[in-house]
């Protein structure tokens, strides 16, 4: 079964500073790895995705994330951060062990951009 | 184009009460799948659902819920006789084909639950 951690619960930066924000995965197979954002009483946003092709990934609002087998991890990065960015952020996992594409989430990291 | 498409955006219900949350997916979409989210958490994975089938429901609690995707309508989670341990954010999405891990799934905005 897959899983997701996400060590960190709570990410404060500076405006304008870069952004780093750390998931590792588990899973048996090849996995498909998202993150979404969840601004306060909000749906699900997608940033971005990984599905086999790049590496790195590119997304929206300037967010980019880098697979990595070996160390089995999916880190989402910004170079500079804005107010507006305040938000939970899910990294995600969806793999091929059933016949759907049932989304595993972490539990989420808070960002707080301080001005 | 409207996104995914959830009512009532927030339920108040006293314990003992049914609480019923309807899911509109995206136009052309025909996969719906829910999640719960408590709070402090990430969101958990309830059922995943076609027209008129329900695929995987692997994470619905045994008792109290259940959930339908009629051939016309809304797909509806329903919760009998709810505790206060229900309170949540039930989040619906969708997705065009569902059999595929690369594909998107398109959240609505939930519904927040409240149990008195």
């Amino acid at each position: 079964a897959q899983s997701v951690t996400q060590l960190d619960s709570h990410v404060s930066v500076s405006e304008g500073t870069p952004v780093l924000l750390r998931c590792n995965y588990s899973s048996s197979y090849s996995p498909s790895l998202f993150w979404y954002v969840q601004h306060p009483n909000k749906g699900l946003q997608l940033l971005l995705k990984y599905t086999s092709a790049a590496t790195l990934v590119k997304g929206i609002n300037g967010f980019e994330a880098e697979f990595k087998k070996s160390e089995t991890s999916f880190h989402l990065t910004k170079p500079s951060a804005h107010m507006s960015d305040a938000a939970e952020y899910f990294c995600v996992v969806s793999d091929e062990s059933g016949a759907n594409s049932k989304l595993t989430f972490g539990k989420g990291i808070t960002l707080s951009v301080r001005p | 184009n409207a996104g995914v498409m959830q009512n009532p955006r927030h339920l108040v219900r006293r314990r003992g009460q049914e609480a019923r949350l309807r899911c509109s997916p995206m136009k052309g979409h025909s996969h719906v799948y829910w999640y719960r989210q408590l709070p402090e958490e990430g969101l958990k994975f309830m059922v995943y659902l076609q027209k008129e089938n329900i695929i995987d429901e692997s994470g619905m609690p045994k008792e109290r819920f259940s959930a339908e995707f009629p051939k016309e309508g809304p797909s509806i989670l329903r919760i009998q006789q709810v505790v206060r341990g229900d309170s949540a954010a039930y989040f619906c999405a969708s997705s065009p084909w569902g059999q595929f891990i690369q594909e998107t799934q398109y959240f609505g905005p939930g519904t927040r639950l409240l149990v008195l």
